[in-house]
Parts: C-alpha cells; sequence; structure tokens
C-alpha cells in the first residue's frame, strides 16, 4: 500500500547513545516533515524539507540532525539521546504543502 | 506564528449524540485549517480540510466542520456518535507559506454505549 513508513517502530535508548530514525514515501511527495508528539502538547514540528535538497528547522529542532536523502527518504538522527527526547515521532509527507499530510504510523523512542 | 485552540481536552458523548469538538485559531487572516483523527498506536489521520473554497466542508466518517472567520473558529461536528468515532482528534493551522503546520494539543473523544 503507498504510504509512509517509518522504521524502526519501537527503540530503547541509553542516554547518550545515537541512533537514526528512517523515513521513506512512496507517494512522490515533495514534502516531508518531522514530528514529535507529547502527552498534553499536540504535535511539534522537528524539521521539514520543503524539496529535495532542502531541510528547514521547526519549533523544536535542538538534539537533532536530518537528511533528506533522495526524493523519497527522510531521515532524523538523534547523535545524543537525553531523557527528553523520549516521545512518539511522526514522519509526514505532502505533495503540495495545503494539502494536507500523509503520516507515518510512528516510532516510539524511549531513552532511559 | 500560528497557533489553535482545542477547548477540552477530554469530550464524552454517549452513542447517537451530537459530537461537537472546538478549534480555534490564531490568525485574522483566513488559513488552511484541518482536522486530523489518530486512533491508538497509529498516525494521524486526514478527516477534512479548508482550503477557502466553502465555509462548510465534510470530510470523512460524517464529520464535517464550518469555518466561521468571525470566530476565528473551526469546529468539528457529527450528527450522530458512534461507537468507532472514539479517538484523538487534533486541528492544525497552515502558515502562510504553507511549509509548517500548527497543530492544537489534541482533543480526546470518548463514546459511551
Amino acid at each position: 500500500n503507498a504510504g509512509v513508513t517509518q522504521t524502526p517502530k519501537f527503540q530503547v535508548l541509553k542516554t547518550g547513545q545515537s541512533m537514526t530514525l528512517q523515513c521513506a514515501q512512496d507517494m512522490n511527495h515533495n514534502s516531508m516533515y518531522w514530528y514529535r508528539q507529547d502527552p498534553g502538547m499536540g504535535l511539534r514540528l522537528i524539521y521539514y524539507s520543503a524539496s529535495e535538497g532542502t531541510t528547514d528547522k521547526g519549533e523544536v529542532p535542538n538534539g537533532y540532525n536530518v537528511s533528506r536523502l533522495n526524493k523519497r527518504e527522510f531521515s532524523l538522527r538523534l547523535e545524543s539521546a537525553a531523557p527528553s527526547q523520549t516521545s512518539v515521532y511522526f514522519c509526514a509527507s505532502s505533495e503540495l504543502q495545503n494539502y494536507g499530510y500523509t503520516f507515518g504510523s510512528g516510532t516510539r523512542l524511549t531513552v532511559v | 506564528a500560528q497557533s489553535v485552540t482545542q477547548l477540552g481536552s477530554h469530550v464524552s458523548v454517549s452513542e447517537g449524540a451530537l459530537v461537537l469538538l472546538r478549534c480555534n485559531y490564531s490568525s485574522s487572516v483566513p488559513p488552511y485549517l484541518f482536522w486530523y483523527v489518530q486512533y491508538p498506536n497509529q498516525g494521524l489521520q486526514l478527516l477534512l480540510k479548508y482550503t477557502s473554497a466553502a465555509t462548510l466542508v465534510k470530510g470523512i466518517n460524517g464529520f464535517e466542520a464550518e469555518f466561521k472567520k468571525s470566530e476565528t473558529s473551526f469546529h468539528l461536528t457529527k450528527p450522530s456518535a458512534h461507537m468507532s468515532d472514539a479517538a484523538e482528534y487534533f486541528c492544525a493551522v497552515s502558515d502562510h507559506s504553507g511549509n509548517q503546520f500548527y497543530f492544537g494539543t489534541g482533543t480526546s473523544l470518548t463514546v459511551i454505549p
């Protein structure tokens, strides 16, 4: 089925470890996004890529880096994980900015 | 920056009753507005969107929302709640570039049999 695929679905890290969250979409969308979801805070934008080759900071970029590897893939990297980064991470894509998003199923990350 | 406010983090309705979930946005210029639904352990799904074509927007699963510029509101309604409507609902607004979306904090809907 067409959509947004995120891996892994679950991950537990120790403080200070690094990891990369992977996201791929097969809808030929130009724009891709990374959000984190925390209880009572809704979704907050970490980084986005309006088109292949460009990335921009969102609302909460500190502690994260991203790579738009090609049109399909947009990865999120935590260089040195902290307990404050415990969250559910969602990747999303969009053909045109105001068409709304297609979301992946999320990555539940726990940092201990 | 844009913002949205969802009044009521938890709403309970009886099966068959009217569903009303409230959303107010901050901008005085009509932005693009969206409602998403999230079922447990899943990503968000688009319910409906307002893009200035019509003030009453119909979405999936019998939901609709009315854009009211004078009230800066975009409330979500459904005439008759079904058990399968139990989920978390998020209102979102885009900025004028369309590059960033701002989500409300969500409203958890419980449907009582």
